[in-house]
């Protein structure tokens, strides 16, 4: 059982928006900054957010929020190769433990 | 440019203690707020943050795994080493260090992971 929740699959078609989200508590996003990290067909992760801040070289069809104790990812304009995993993460003071959500499949039809 | 590279043994047996070393570039773990983490992800799985070491030696390791865990760091090699005692099938995963963004818990920078199975 993660600590941080997400969406098992999301889908959508090119060019749509998406909204990835990623539910925690006030031990964990709602304290600290969430890294949100892409992974396409199980090689290494990416980070493409953290916070609302884009990495250099993500495209800025990437952007990211919060809202209390939920972060979200939102893709606007989808592009066939945004299909990956996508994971959240960030500190939590009371487990004094780096805590990853499970995780969400996200496919471009 | 910040690159890191996972290496060490790609199969272990259980009970051994495996031992993985992460060679970086285009930083220095001397530099104040810089610091290099270990995460795994078994195959199928989730990722699993492991340890984490500081550029002033400071050490956070996964509470579910410290008793196994140990971290270390040697500057002048741009190196970080992790060990894992007493390993078992379940240990088995892709493992990856990854650079900690200053200031903050993101990783901003992953090397290509390295895959360890581990028999029984």
């Amino acid at each position: 059982q993660s600590a941080l929740t997400q969406e098992a699959s999301v889908s959508g078609t090119v060019g749509q928006k998406v909204t990835l989200s990623c539910t925690g508590n006030s031990n964990n996003i709602g304290s600290y900054t969430v890294g949100w990290y892409q992974q396409i067909s199980h090689g290494a992760p990416k980070t493409v957010m953290f916070g609302n801040s884009l990495p250099s070289g993500i495209p800025d069809r990437f952007s990211g929020s919060k809202s209390g104790t939920t972060a979200s990812l939102t893709i606007s304009g989808l592009q066939p190769e945004d299909e990956a995993d996508y994971y959240c993460s960030t500190w939590d003071y009371s487990l004094s433990d780096w805590v990853f959500g499970g995780g969400t499949k996200l496919t471009v039809l | 440019q910040i690159t890191l590279k996972e290496s060490g043994p790609t199969l272990v047996k259980s009970t051994q203690t495996l031992t993985l070393t992460c060679t970086f570039s285009g930083f220095s773990l001397s530099t104040s707020g810089v610091g290099v983490g270990w995460i795994r992800q078994p195959p199928g799985k989730a990722l699993e943050w492991l340890a984490l070491i500081y550029w002033d030696d400071d050490k956070r390791y996964s509470p579910s795994l410290r008793s196994r865990l140990t971290i270390t760091k040697d500057t002048s090699k741009s190196q970080v080493v992790l060990t894992l005692t007493n390993v078992d099938p379940m240990d088995t995963s892709t493992y990856y260090c990854a650079h900690r963004k200053s200031g903050y818990y993101i990783f901003d920078f992953w090397g290509q992971g390295t895959l360890v199975t581990v028999s029984s």
